[in-house]
């Protein structure tokens, strides 16, 4: 059983469109909770974190719903530069596991 | 002016050799981690080090052995490599002084990828 699962995609939209990615994990006490996003043949870069209020930073919200034990990240006005791997991170028993990402494709 | 570097990029070698990748920060960061992204794109945790004592130990084989001669250093030597352990092993550093950065996230190197033939 998997411990933190995405759905690999491709999600593939048009420009200016909205999108969201759900990513699930299974330890009812995990304690924190991150969006990555990896470009091909790159390394991670922390796109935001995710509190349980929810967040915003510009075109990009992030949600936690501890009751389902998953997060979700919406992004808005998808652009070409968007297209990229997301990958969600959820800290268990203080230690990281990351999702295997789901893959975003922008077309123009 | 790079944050987390790590050399070599690429790595090609034969098995049963013995290669270490080097990584160093410049961010004054508390801990240094190793990563491995095996073909499946998983990412997976290796080893931290919070100010020179290793506090994870996942189930990595003893081939590999993480040495950090100062805060700013963590290299990973590997030991009689394996086919299997080929793939990109990434670097990253946190400001937190825990086994997960829970709070701040990583910053990760560019990554090494080792092709064992």
């Amino acid at each position: 059983r998997k411990e933190v699962e995405q759905d690999p995609g491709p999600f593939n939209v048009p420009e200016g469109a909205t999108v969201a990615f759900n990513c699930t994990y299974s330890n009812s006490a995990s304690q924190s909770f991150f969006w990555y996003r990896q470009d091909c043949r790159k390394e991670p870069k922390l796109l935001m974190s995710v509190y349980s209020s929810g967040n915003e930073d510009g075109r990009f919200t992030a949600q936690l719903n501890r009751a389902s034990q998953y997060i979700s990240l919406l992004i808005r006005d998808s652009k070409l530069s968007d297209s990229a791997t997301y990958l969600c991170v959820v800290n268990e028993h203080d230690i990281p596991t990351f999702g295997r990402g789901t893959s975003l494709i922008v077309h123009p | 002016d790079t944050a987390v570097s790590q050399t070599p990029k690429y790595l090609v070698t034969q098995m049963g050799n013995d290669k270490s990748i080097k990584c160093e920060q410049n961010l004054g960061h508390d801990t240094m981690y190793w990563y491995k992204q095996d073909s499946k794109k998983f990412l997976k945790i290796m080893f931290s080090y919070n100010n020179k004592e290793l506090i994870i130990n996942e189930t990595v084989p003893n081939r590999f052995s993480p040495k950090s001669p100062d805060k700013a250093h963590l290299n990973l030597h590997i030991n009689s490599l394996e086919l299997g352990d080929s793939a990109v092993y990434f670097c990253a550093s946190s400001q937190e002084s825990r086994r997960a950065a829970t709070n701040y996230g990583y910053t990760f190197g560019s990554g090494t990828r080792l092709t064992v033939v």
